[in-house]
């Protein structure tokens, strides 16, 4: 596609529920990125994919947290059992490979969870 | 571990005053990139500038124009004859060589008022 397409825009969802937010990178773009962007501050790095392997994950906050990219594009971005505290907007982003530095960020997903 | 400071939360000018957003950043990489980008209301990091820590030659692109100091590892961002239009939240981000992350400030609220 043209641009980095997220899933939904926003997601509201209860406390201890389950839920799968989807990036669509751009088409050939092998580098994936997940970060986090609560109320008022920077977005934190999450998770680095370098096409199907997720090359970093140390940014990703417990073990409540998953992400998959199986066959080396869309990507999903998974939490268990939320908690209030992971409200935040969550945002992807692709490059075309590794060491490039040519992100392009997608329009993110809102979490709410109440 | 890398580090970015914007140490301005929030500014407001009045339209057509000069503006400039501070950066300074934190490494122990001697080969690392710095990024400016833009949030809008609507949520998008909008990507403004690239620059590597070879090349502090500094860069004006319209309106806007960066300076880059190695030795005061400084990247601040410049906004001449400010419009309403540049209202939104400014981020500064650095990347280090191994491609896998960017790392952010907490951003500056920029408010040009008519």
């Amino acid at each position: 596609g043209a641009g980095v397409s997220q899933t939904p825009s926003n997601k509201v969802t209860e406390k201890g529920k389950y839920v799968e937010l989807r990036c669509d990178p751009i088409s050939g773009h092998t580098a994936l990125y997940w970060y986090r962007q609560s109320l008022g501050q920077g977005p934190e790095f999450l998770i680095y994919f370098q096409g199907t392997g997720a090359a970093d994950d140390s940014g990703l906050p417990n073990d409540r947290f998953f992400a998959v990219r199986p066959e080396g594009s869309v990507s999903t971005l998974k939490i268990q059992r939320t908690e209030r505290g992971d409200s935040a907007v969550y945002l992807c982003a692709s490059s075309p490979r590794r060491g490039h530095y040519g992100y392009t960020f997608g329009s993110g997903t809102r979490l709410t969870v109440v | 571990a890398q580090k970015v400071t914007q140490a301005q939360t929030e500014i407001s000018v009045v339209e057509k005053e000069d503006v400039t957003l501070d950066c300074v950043y934190e490494t122990r990489d001697t080969t690392y990139y710095l990024f400016w980008y833009k949030q809008p209301p609507s949520g998008e990091l909008v990507f403004l500038i690239r620059r590597n820590s070879f090349d502090e030659q500094n860069e004006i692109s319209g309106r806007y124009s960066w300076n880059f100091q190695k030795s005061t590892s400084s990247f601040n961002f410049t906004i001449t004859a400010s419009q309403v239009v540049d209202s939104a939240v400014y981020f500064c981000a650095l990347s280090e060589t191994s491609g896998s992350r960017l790392t952010f400030g907490e951003g500056t609220q920029l408010t040009v008022n008519p």
